[in-house]
């Protein structure tokens, strides 16, 4: 079964540093992945997926993934973080039966 | 475009009382999904409509949950009796295809 695991709760980060949000998964097949943000109070935002082709991904709000077939992971990164990064992030894998599969998400806590 | 719109946003009732959920996708979006996240925990896949049929209801927690999609638009999703463990948000979602969801802001539900 298709599976996705981000093993930090908690990641804190000072602003203008980069930040990395963790992320792997598990899949029969080629793995469609996906990355989302909530807000405070806010539903789910769409970051980011990867469906094929290049390895690195760009998404919203200068956000980018690596895809990494070896290591199976598709961590989230971004050069420097913003305060207004800080955000509940939520990994993501669409199964066989095109549900998308959620990790237990990482809240991400960027100091001033 | 509109996007998904759910309501109420926040919603508390006392335990053994009925509540109902709506969703309404983005006009044309066949697929809409139904997901919860309950006490922090991981958000976790409920039930997923093709217009008006289930196709995947394997994720309803028990016979409390009554999900429906007249005439393959809007849907609800009725709770009753609600429990205390039934606290949590409530997001839908919709998409034309497999490629990606778009998520409404959900609904904050408080049993008490």
């Amino acid at each position: 079964a298709q599976s996705v695991a981000q093993p930090e709760d908690q990641v804190n980060v000072a602003e203008g540093n980069p930040l990395t949000v963790k992320c792997t998964y598990s899949v029969s097949g080629n793995p469609y992945l996906f990355w989302y943000v909530q807000y405070p109070n806010r539903g789910l935002q769409f970051l980011l997926k990867y469906i094929t082709g290049d390895n690195l991904v760009k998404g919203s709000y200068g956000f980018e993934a690596e895809f990494n077939k070896s290591q199976t992971s598709f961590h989230l990164k971004k050069p420097s973080a913003l305060v207004s990064d800080s955000a509940l992030y939520f990994c993501a894998v669409r199964d066989s039966a095109s549900k998308i599969i959620f990790g237990s998400g990482t809240r991400l806590s960027i100091r001033p | 475009e509109a996007g998904v719109t759910q309501f109420p946003s926040h919603s508390v009732i006392e335990k053994g009382q009925t509540v109902t959920l709506r969703c309404d996708p983005i006009s044309g979006h066949d697929n809409l999904y139904w997901y919860r996240r309950v006490m922090g925990k991981e958000i976790k896949f409920l039930l997923h409509f093709v217009k008006e049929s289930k196709q995947d209801e394997s994720g309803m927690p028990n016979n409390r949950f009554l999900a429906e999609r007249t005439g393959g638009t809007y849907s609800t999703l009725k709770v009753q009796p609600a429990e205390l463990e039934d606290s949590g948000v409530y997001f839908c979602a919709s998409s034309p295809g497999w490629s990606g969801y778009t998520f409404g802001s959900g609904t904050r539900l408080t049993v008490v």
